[in-house]
């Protein structure tokens, strides 16, 4: 079954406001990475995060493994930071797979 | 930081033929991946490799694919013969160990005519 569910699936944004993007995880969890697709589809890595919260600019990456989610949160959004943003689960009971979300498209208008 | 590498960017190929897609990891990392995205769809897992050795492969990774990295060099993906259906992105990872950050290159579009 799908390990991984990342929300929402798209969402728009105007410049200078924040997102919030999710996943949640049925499964145990070793590590969480967060990934931007760049339009032509190259993978650009923004976060290893096997708990807690870890920032990165105007990023910030929190993995809660209680509560089974972890969380993209990017502030003061630009349009340049318009792309697809995936999250990847890394089992506890397999280190070696990793399963990723659907995606959410994130738009910012200007 | 740490670059995999992926050659060629992209390959077109008649349905039938064998292909092989060229990954050059991180210099000291021991563990490799294949992955797949078909255009517009989730990222897959296809198989991992570690000491000259399949560990672990999904149902995506049919009977035609076959992986190596020959006296560390490329760690390579071969399909033959390939078949409409193998048209993706395939995105070739490493990591130190086990239990560490995968770095993904920047994928080969593979296009089966």
């Amino acid at each position: 079954g799908q390990q991984v569910q990342q929300s929402p699936a798209s969402l728009v944004l105007q410049e200078g406001e924040n997102a919030e993007l999710q996943c949640n995880f049925s499964t145990s969890l070793n590590s969480m990475q967060w990934f931007y697709q760049r339009p032509g589809g190259s993978l650009v890595s923004l976060f290893y995060n096997p708990s807690g919260t870890k920032h990165s600019g105007r990023l910030t990456s929190t993995t809660v493994i209680k509560e089974r989610r972890s969380s993209l949160h990017i502030s003061s959004s630009q349009t340049t930071d318009s792309g697809t943003y995936l999250c990847a689960l890394e089992p506890g009971s397999n280190y070696n797979v990793l399963y990723f979300g659907s995606g959410t498209k994130l738009t910012v208008e200007p | 930081g740490p670059k995999v590498l992926q050659i060629p960017s992209h390959q077109i190929i008649d349905m039938g033929q064998m292909v092989t897609l060229n990954c050059d990891p991180v210099s000291n990392h021991l563990y490799f991946y294949w992955y797949k995205q078909i255009l517009g769809q989730q990222m897959e897992f296809l198989v991992n490799f570690y000491n000259g050795k399949v560990m672990e492969k999904s149902k995506l990774f049919k009977d035609q694919f076959s992986v190596e990295r020959p006296d560390g060099s490329y760690f390579t993906l071969k399909i033959q013969p390939t078949a409409l259906e193998d048209s993706a992105v395939y995105f070739c990872a490493s990591s130190l160990l086990t239990n560490y950050e995968q770095y993904f290159g920047p994928g080969t579009r593979l296009t089966v005519l």
